[in-house]
């Protein structure tokens, strides 16, 4: 069992559609969680991250860990087509070592 | 500021030949990875430092070493090419203090396939 599994899509929605993006990982003693983005042939970047249980919002984005049931979710609001990308979960307990969800790919369609 | 900057970005191999690739950062980030992309399987680790003079191995580090003898810089090198080693390359790093040091700034890849 991977410890960090991601709905694996692909996602299809139209422009304005609210995303939900989810992983659930199996290692209780995970207590950072990031979520990045990743362009077609480009590198990923870091989109966001949180500590513990709770919510944290960016702008359009928000991302909840519910560590009760070992899941994270990445919520966005209004998506627009330059949202299109892959986004991948991951956890971070160590420096230098995180492990990654395989990613979901979204298309928002204009 | 550069970032993180890899290089080459393609590169294609003949089984059997050894190449390094180039990974380096402006950031003063004591930490860096080397992770490899494959469709369907995610960001696997082959290697990571935590310091000039410091790494270890990752989930994935057979027919690959690395050095770290300075902060910016942590080439990859592989031995004797395969092509299971076709894949995308990603050098990461991050700093060492703070919550940041859990989010990674990633380069823009190697592409590197072994015919």
């Amino acid at each position: 069992q991977k410890e960090v599994e991601q709905d694996p899509g692909p996602l299809s929605v139209p422009e304005g559609a609210i995303v939900s993006l989810n992983c659930t990982y199996s290692n209780s003693a995970f207590q950072y969680f990031m979520w990045y983005r990743q362009y077609s042939r480009k590198g990923p970047e870091l989109l966001m991250y949180t500590y513990s249980s709770g919510n944290k919002e960016d702008g359009r984005f928000t991302a909840q860990v519910d560590k009760s049931s070992k899941y994270i979710s990445l919520f966005i609001r209004d998506s627009q087509p330059s949202d299109s990308a892959t986004y991948l979960c991951a956890w971070g307990p160590e420096a230098g070592k995180s492990t990654f969800g395989d990613g979901t790919t979204l298309t928002v369609k204009p | 500021n550069a970032g993180v900057t890899q290089t080459p970005k393609f590169q294609v191999l003949k089984t059997g030949q050894s190449m390094t690739l180039q990974c380096a950062q402006d950031m003063n980030h004591e930490y860096m990875s080397w992770y490899r992309q494959d469709p369907g399987m995610g960001l696997r680790l082959i290697h990571y430092s935590v310091g000039a003079g410091i790494t270890d191995q990752g989930e994935v580090p057979n027919g690959y070493n690395v050095s770290r003898s300075t902060t910016e810089d942590f080439p990859l090198r592989l031995l004797s090419a395969a092509p299971s080693q076709t894949s995308v390359y990603f050098c990461a790093s991050s700093p060492a203090t703070g919550l940041a040091n859990y989010g990674y700034t990633f380069g823009s890849g190697t592409r590197l396939t072994v015919v």
